[in-house]
C-alpha cells in the first residue's frame, strides 16, 4: 500500500469523450503532481499543486484540466484528447519545498485514446 | 535547466551478482537532492535510495548503495546480491527547490 491511490487503472476513451482521472493520498503531504509517462520518452511533469494552489503548469494543452479540491485529492479532467495523449498518467505527492521528501507515486492510469 | 542523463538504456545482471547503474546530471547548484526510483512491471514507482548533496558519505540501503561524486556530477547506483525482484526500470532524479528532473531510465534484467 503506497498511500497514493489512482483510479481508474485503465481507461479507453474516444477523442470526443470527457473523462476524469482521480488521485488520492493519505500521507499528510501538501503537494501533488501529475506526470505523463510515454514509451521511449522521459517522465514529463504536467502540473504541480502545493497547498491546493497550482504552482506549475508545464505548457500542457488545455484539453488537460487539473483540479485540486483539497490537499488529499487531485483530478485530471480530460476532453477532446488526441491519440498521442495515450500514455501512463502518474500521480505523486510529497512535502513541497522539503528537499529530502521523495515523491510517492500511485500505480498510474493507463490511458488509451482511440 | 537541470538535465539528468542515464547512459544505459538496458542492463542485465546474473542473480546474486552486482550491477552498477550510471547517472550523471548537470547543475550549477551546490545544494540539492538526488534519488533513485524503481518502477517494476507492475508500474508503481517507489523510492530506492536518496542522497543529500551536502553529505559526503554515500547513502546505503541494505543491498543498494550509491557512489556520489559531486565534483563529477555523478550518482551511480550499485545493487549487490541481485535478486529476481530487482528487475525493473530504474530512474535517477535530481531535485532542487521542489522541482524534480528525471533521467530516461535504465531497464534492468536479472537472469536466474
Amino acid at each position: 500500500e503506497t498511500g497514493v491511490t489512482q483510479t481508474p487503472r485503465h481507461l479507453v476513451m474516444g477523442m470526443t469523450n470527457k473523462k476524469s482521472l482521480k488521485c488520492e493520498q493519505h500521507l499528510g503531504h501538501n503537494a501533488m503532481y501529475w506526470y505523463k509517462q510515454s514509451a521511449k520518452k522521459p517522465l514529463e511533469l504536467m502540473f504541480v499543486y502545493s497547498l491546493e494552489e497550482r504552482v506549475e503548469n508545464n505548457s500542457v494543452p488545455s484539453r488537460f484540466s487539473p483540479e485540486c479540491p483539497n490537499s488529499s485529492h487531485l483530478f485530471l479532467h480530460l476532453h477532446t484528447l488526441q491519440p498521442e495523449d495515450s500514455a501512463l498518467y502518474l500521480c505523486a505527492s510529497n512535502l513541497h519545498n522539503a528537499g529530502a521528501s521523495p515523491l510517492h507515486f500511485g500505480n498510474g492510469t493507463r490511458l488509451t485514446v482511440t | 535547466a537541470q538535465t539528468v542523463t542515464q547512459s544505459q538504456p538496458e542492463m542485465s545482471v546474473q542473480e546474486a551478482e552486482t550491477v552498477t547503474l550510471s547517472c550523471t546530471y548537470d547543475t550549477s547548484e551546490s545544494d540539492y537532492y538526488l534519488f533513485w526510483y524503481k518502477q517494476p512491471p507492475s508500474r508503481q514507482m517507489i523510492l530506492v535510495i536518496r542522497q543529500e548533496a551536502y553529505k559526503q558519505q554515500n547513502a546505503t540501503e541494505n543491498r543498494f548503495s550509491v557512489n556520489f561524486q559531486k565534483a563529477a556530477k555523478s550518482f551511480s547506483l550499485k545493487i549487490s546480491d541481485s535478486q529476481l525482484g530487482d528487475a525493473a526500470m530504474y530512474f535517477c532524479a535530481y531535485r532542487k527547490a521542489g522541482k524534480s528532473t528525471f533521467g530516461d531510465g535504465t531497464t534492468l534484467t536479472v537472469k536466474p
